[in-house]
């Protein structure tokens, strides 16, 4: 099965802060990487699939980046509502792996 | 807009089978996959398994030997079973569809629903 690590697992930040949280799978996984945004007692929210593209609505200042291995959501300028956890999902093989997270704190 | 919605008891007995619903409304449930996850906790997402339309599933297979997924497209439902469950189990459980047909990254999620295993 393929299993991911993200990093780093918590990060605190300030507003306005560039944020880039890293997404590792242990094997390939070509683009089929998407990240979550779940915020205490809401259900996860999609915000880049295959890899880097925007879901609509979401805003343009979240990117992700990256291909086989190694993926990337970087936060251009960290807003007061973007403080939550993020999350990697892989979806190449029939096995959907979420990976274990990454919280975003205020500094 | 494509809505879900968990049902089901939020309360299972250890040993017993935990049996959840999913309610598709604003769309059909036929051409796309239809996921359940779970979340202990405190703790991270975890996913169960997932179905096709046509009745065809896939399994983590940590959990293989105890879920079984079922749709229902005369209803737009799609369910999950988890038997001889333990404290273990105690999580949000959500439902989850695909964004569009092609992408199957989950665009649509239910509220999720609490389900507490204990005597």
């Amino acid at each position: 099965d393929i299993q991911l690590t993200q990093s780093p697992s918590f990060l605190s930040a300030s507003v306005g802060d560039r944020v880039t949280i890293t997404c590792r799978a242990s094997q390939g996984i070509s683009s089929y990487l998407a990240w979550y945004q779940q915020k205490p007692g809401k259900a996860p929210k999609l915000l880049i699939y295959a890899a880097s593209t925007l879901q609509s609505g979401v805003p343009s200042r979240f990117s992700g980046s990256g291909s086989g291995t190694e993926f990337t959501l970087t936060i251009s300028s960290l807003q007061p509502e973007d403080f939550a956890t993020y999350y990697c999902q892989q979806l190449n093989s029939y096995i959907f792996t979420f990976g274990p997270g990454t919280k975003v704190d205020i500094k | 807009q494509v809505q879900l919605q968990e049902s089901g008891p939020g309360l299972v007995k250890p040993s017993e089978t935990l049996s959840l619903t999913c309610t598709v409304s604003g769309g059909s449930i036929s051409s796309y996959y239809w996921s359940w996850i779970r979340q202990p906790p405190g703790k991270g997402l975890e996913w169960i398994g997932y179905i096709y339309y046509s009745g065809s599933t896939n399994y983590n297979p940590s959990l293989k030997s105890r879920v079984t997924i079922s749709v229902d497209t005369s209803k737009n439902q799609f369910s999950l079973k988890l038997s001889s469950v333990t404290a273990a189990d105690t999580a949000v459980y959500y439902c989850a569809g695909q964004l569009r047909l092609g992408e199957l990254s989950l665009g649509y999620w239910g509220q999720g629903t609490l389900v507490t295993v204990s005597s």
